[in-house]
């Protein structure tokens, strides 16, 4: 099956710092990939959508200074939260879209776990 | 608006008895359907999908969900639920179009807990 990574799977970063996450599709082409953010106990939320070679899409309410994401090839796509503060600490879950074909389906990564002091 | 609904926040199993998951979706057109798993601490795995056809689909693990168009429900099914079956399961949908950006659709999730 797909398998999409993630790296690192867990970073902890003092306040006003920036921090990058990797995600890679690694058997798969990946025209679209996705960006989640899970709460405790709670469901995703979508906070960016990006195709590769062209800018994200955001969410509302999502500033897209403040997590900024580059789909450079069809294999790697990168969240990187500026000037961290307590309240970006979360979980953040990637996700690939292969190309081609209607019936796409969306292959999660492991997550990685944020912790901002 | 579209929308998935999981009535279930919470579910607890004996292991070994049948578990069913319910899921229903509100949508202008039949979606595509998914349910995903997730651990503690881990990303979504996927455990079946509903494009068309035979509306019961199977999936990994032992798991199947029935389509059910009148009841707009997806629910999700496995006969005998093994320990390792304790997890997060989450009830996704998506439309037919809307070009590269399609979106997932979650409902809010069931965690299922296994009791030995």
């Amino acid at each position: 099956g797909a398998v999409v990574s993630q790296h690192p799977s867990r970073v902890i970063c003092k306040s006003g710092t920036s921090v990058k996450i990797e995600c890679r599709s690694l058997d798969f082409q990946a025209t679209t990939m996705f960006w989640y953010r899970q709460f405790p106990k709670q469901s995703l939320m979508l906070m960016a959508t990006s195709n590769e070679g062209s800018k994200a899409t955001y969410e509302q309410g999502v500033e897209k200074d403040k997590f900024l994401i580059n789909h450079a090839s069809l294999t790697l796509s990168t969240l990187t939260v500026t000037s961290a503060h307590p309240e970006d600490s979360s979980f953040y879950i990637c996700s690939a879209r292969a190309a081609g074909g209607y019936q796409e389906t969306q292959y999660f990564g492991p997550g990685t776990r944020l912790l901002v002091l | 608006a579209q929308s998935v609904t999981q009535p279930d926040i919470h579910i607890t199993v004996s292991e070994g008895a049948s578990l069913e998951l319910r899921c229903n979706y509100s949508y202008g057109a039949t979606p595509y359907l998914f349910w995903y798993v997730q651990s503690p601490g881990q990303g979504l795995q996927l455990l079946l999908k509903y494009f068309s056809g035979d509306t019961l689909v199977q999936g990994i693990k032992g798991f199947e969900a029935e389509f059910k168009r009148s009841q707009s429900s997806f629910n999700l099914r496995k006969p005998s639920v093994h320990w390792s079956d304790a997890a997060e399961y989450f009830c996704a949908a998506r439309p037919h179009s809307g070009g590269s950006n399609y979106k997932l659709t979650f409902g809010k999730g069931t965690l299922l807990t296994v009791n030995p």
